[in-house]
C-alpha cells in the first residue's frame, strides 16, 4: 500500500531560521498529500495539502510542493517561531485511511 | 461549528474494568477512526468506520470493541483494560475515505493503573 518515510527528529531551531523536514511517498497514482501539526496537548491538524503533480500547498508560512519526480513533499518555512515548535507529520491515503509518518519534533528557542 | 469532539479528556482507571472513550461530530462526516499514539510508535489505527453499522479492524485492534450505530458517534470501549493499553487516543472523521483529509478531536489521555 501507499506510505510515507518521514525525516526523524527533533530538530532544534532559533527563531528567525529556516526550517525544512523532508518527506518521500510510495504510492500507487497519485494521491493527495498532507501535512499535519501536532501542538502540545493537542491533536493534529491539518496544516496544508496538496491535490496534484506540482500543486503547492500554503498556510501559516509553511509551503511543500508535490513533487513527482523525486517522490516528495518536504514542508519548509522560512523564518520560523517559538509558536511554530510542535509535532509535524507528512500522511498520503492509503486505501480509506490515513498512512502517516513518524513524526517530526520541532522546537524553536527565542 | 463544534466539530469533533472527545470525553473524557482524561481518565483514569484500574486493569481490567471496562472503559469506554466517546467521540462525537457534528459534520456528518462518513469515515471516522480510531487511533492510538505512544512514544515510538507514532499514531496507530485502531478501527474505523466507512459508514452507521460498519465498522472494520485497523492495525492494533486487540481488545478494542467499537460500534457506531448513528453517523455522528463512535465509541471506542476497552472491554478489559490493561497496562498496556495506557496510551492517548484520538478519534477523527473524514467526508469520505481515500484522499480526503481527516480532522482530529484532542484527544483522551488514558492511564491504566
Amino acid at each position: 500500500g501507499n506510505s510515507v518515510t518521514q525525516m526523524e527528529g527533533p530538530v532544534t531551531l532559533s527563531e528567525e531560521a529556516f526550517l525544512t523536514i523532508n518527506c518521500t511517498y510510495t504510492a500507487t497514482g497519485y494521491p493527495s498529500l498532507f501535512w499535519y501539526v501536532q501542538y502540545p496537548g493537542e491533536g493534529l491538524q491539518l496544516l496544508l495539502k496538496a491535490t496534484k503533480a506540482d500543486d503547492k500547498g500554503s498556510n501559516k508560512g509553511f509551503e511543500a510542493t508535490y513533487r513527482k519526480e523525486t517522490t516528495s513533499f518536504h514542508l519548509e518555512k522560512g523564518s520560523v517561531q517559538v509558536s511554530d515548535s510542535a509535532v509535524y507529520f507528512c500522511a498520503l491515503p492509503n486505501d480509506y485511511k490515513l498512512s502517516f509518518g513518524a513524526g517530526t519534533t520541532v522546537t524553536v528557542r527565542a | 461549528d463544534a466539530g469533533i469532539t472527545q470525553s473524557p479528556r482524561y481518565k483514569i482507571t484500574e486493569t481490567g474494568r471496562q472503559v469506554t472513550l466517546m467521540c462525537h461530530q457534528t459534520w456528518s462526516h462518513s469515515y471516522m477512526f480510531w487511533y492510538r499514539q505512544d512514544l515510538g510508535h507514532g499514531l496507530r489505527l485502531i478501527y474505523y468506520s466507512a459508514a452507521a453499522d460498519i465498522t472494520d479492524k485497523g492495525e492494533v485492534p486487540d481488545g478494542y470493541v467499537v460500534s457506531r450505530s448513528k453517523t455522528e458517534n463512535f465509541p471506542l470501549t476497552l472491554e478489559s483494560a490493561t497496562r498496556s493499553q495506557t496510551s492517548v487516543y484520538f478519534c477523527a472523521s473524514s467526508r469520505t475515505g481515500g484522499n480526503q483529509p481527516q480532522h482530529f478531536g484532542d484527544g483522551t489521555r488514558l492511564s491504566i493503573l
